[in-house]
């Protein structure tokens, strides 16, 4: 069964380095996500991309984070320099189409910022 | 504006047992509902989804969730818990329309099953 697969699981990091957490979506998607969760608080929306440009981003997604699609399979989010608060499990998803479509989500990577 | 509550943080029950987890949203428009599952180490995982057909919706697993306009609630249920029920489990709306299709969720119900 086909799934959305997440590298690395677990990143330790310095505060101020950037970070590229990588993503493979499910190969026949054309929609994908970025969510996350900070320990013991509720998942959170950061980012939507379509069609190789961002569809909605949420407040969270400031300046210091991008996401890209470098080639036809990879979805990268980056952090160009990281804090302490983006420490974090962070979810990739993919979807067929919009809306009524299942998101397939990946395991996960946690973020930990030093 | 959406949002999700899920009533309870925790819920405990025996093998065998049924399930109710609760949930109560609001939204703005039209929505769909979903609830997701996490298994340890595991990604979230699709139990069941609504987008205003049939009211009582079944999923896998033997769960089943029921959509009550009139109460804003998609509580979760499902008759005789098993041991593997035990995770995290997720509800989720959608405005269908909003930009993006992005996601809402609730806190999260961890559910431990004793045998």
């Amino acid at each position: 069964e086909p799934e959305v697969t997440q590298t690395p699981s677990h990143q330790v990091t310095q505060m101020g380095q950037e970070v590229i957490l990588r993503c493979v979506p499910i190969s026949n998607h054309l929609y994908f996500y970025w969510y996350r969760q900070i320990l013991g608080q509720k998942v959170e929306f950061l980012v939507s991309f379509y069609n190789n440009e961002i569809s909605e981003k949420s407040e969270i997604f400031d300046d210091q984070f991008s996401v890209e699609r470098p080639d036809g399979s990879n979805f990268t989010l980056k952090i160009r320099s990281t804090k302490l608060e983006d420490s974090a499990m962070y979810f990739c998803a993919s979807s067929e189409g919009q809306w009524l479509n299942e998101q397939f989500f990946g395991p996960g990577t946690r973020l930990t910022v030093l | 504006a959406q949002s999700v509550t899920q009533l309870d943080s925790h819920v405990s029950v025996s093998e065998g047992t049924p399930v109710l987890l609760r949930c109560n949203y609001s939204s703005s428009y039209s929505p769909s509902l979903f609830w997701y599952v996490q298994h340890p180490n595991k990604g979230l995982q699709l139990l069941l989804k609504y987008t205003s057909a049939a009211t009582l919706v079944k999923g896998i697993n033997g769960f089943e969730a029921e959509f009550k306009k009139s109460e804003t609630s998609f509580h979760l249920t499902k008759p005789s818990a098993h041991m593997s029920d035990a995770a995290e489990y997720f509800c989720v709306v959608s405005d269908l329309g909003a930009a993006g299709n992005k996601l809402t969720f609730g806190g999260g119900t961890r559910v431990l099953v004793k045998p």
